[in-house]
């Protein structure tokens, strides 16, 4: 069983359009990270959400904590293709007492120039 | 460039071979993470490090995998026997909190 489900899995888009993707779990999280990887490197951190309802923006990436902090979203504006990439949400695993961090299977973006 | 650095970036071995992979991770970060990412998967937990110390091992993990971290510094990976489905890209990342971590570039792994 995945505890973090992110959707779409695979996203295709128009240069210019809006976008959001989402990560979602049934598991209260103390807090959720979003990473962009491109192929053959390693994911790197976009941003870390905290609190509940919490809401940070990056340039065109607005991030979303839900209120309960069950689920998170990436919104995008006016999409580039230099956004084109696997983008990962991550957490510290709610059942684990070692601070396991654990990862969603992320939502592949392609922006279309 | 002060980043996490991991060693080789490439690895092609034969079945039945050992390996050892390295990651030096930023240098005031006590925490180091190693993780298993395949194709259009999500990186997968491997081991945790807090300094020297291992804390939390997967069940993904057969008795072919060790990790080690002397002195809390680099750490290592080594896989025993390898086998087809070992082939994957290693991950290593390091933090100094729960809430961030930095991800160096990874060890492709090709098994034969």
């Amino acid at each position: 069983t995945q505890l973090l489900e992110q959707s779409p899995q695979f996203l295709s888009i128009q240069e210019g359009e809006n976008l959001t993707v989402y990560c979602n779990s049934s598991s209260v999280f103390s807090s959720l990270q979003w990473y962009r990887q491109e192929p053959g490197e390693g994911p790197v951190l976009l941003v870390t959400v905290v609190t509940g309802g919490e809401v940070k923006k990056l340039k065109r990436l607005t991030f979303q904590f839900g209120d309960a902090r069950k689920d998170s979203s990436l919104h995008i504006t006016a999409a580039q293709p230099g956004d084109t990439g696997l983008y990962l949400c991550a957490g510290v695993d709610p059942m684990n007492r070692d601070d396991k961090i654990i990862f969603g299977k992320g939502t592949r973006l392609h922006i279309l120039p | 460039d002060t980043g996490v650095s991991q060693n080789p970036r490439h690895k092609i071995t034969k079945r039945g071979q050992n390996v050892t992979f390295r990651c030096d991770p930023i240098s005031e970060h006590n925490r180091l993470y190693w993780y298993r990412q395949t194709l259009g998967q999500g990186p997968e937990f491997l081991t945790y490090f807090q300094n020297e110390a291992q804390l939390e091992k997967s069940r993904l993990l057969s008795d072919r995998f060790s990790a080690e971290r002397p002195k809390g510094s680099f750490s290592t990976l080594e896989i025993q026997r390898t086998e087809q489905g070992d082939s994957a890209m290693y991950l290593c990342a390091s933090s100094r909190s729960r809430d961030e971590q930095y991800f160096g570039p990874g060890t492709r792994l090709t098994v034969t």
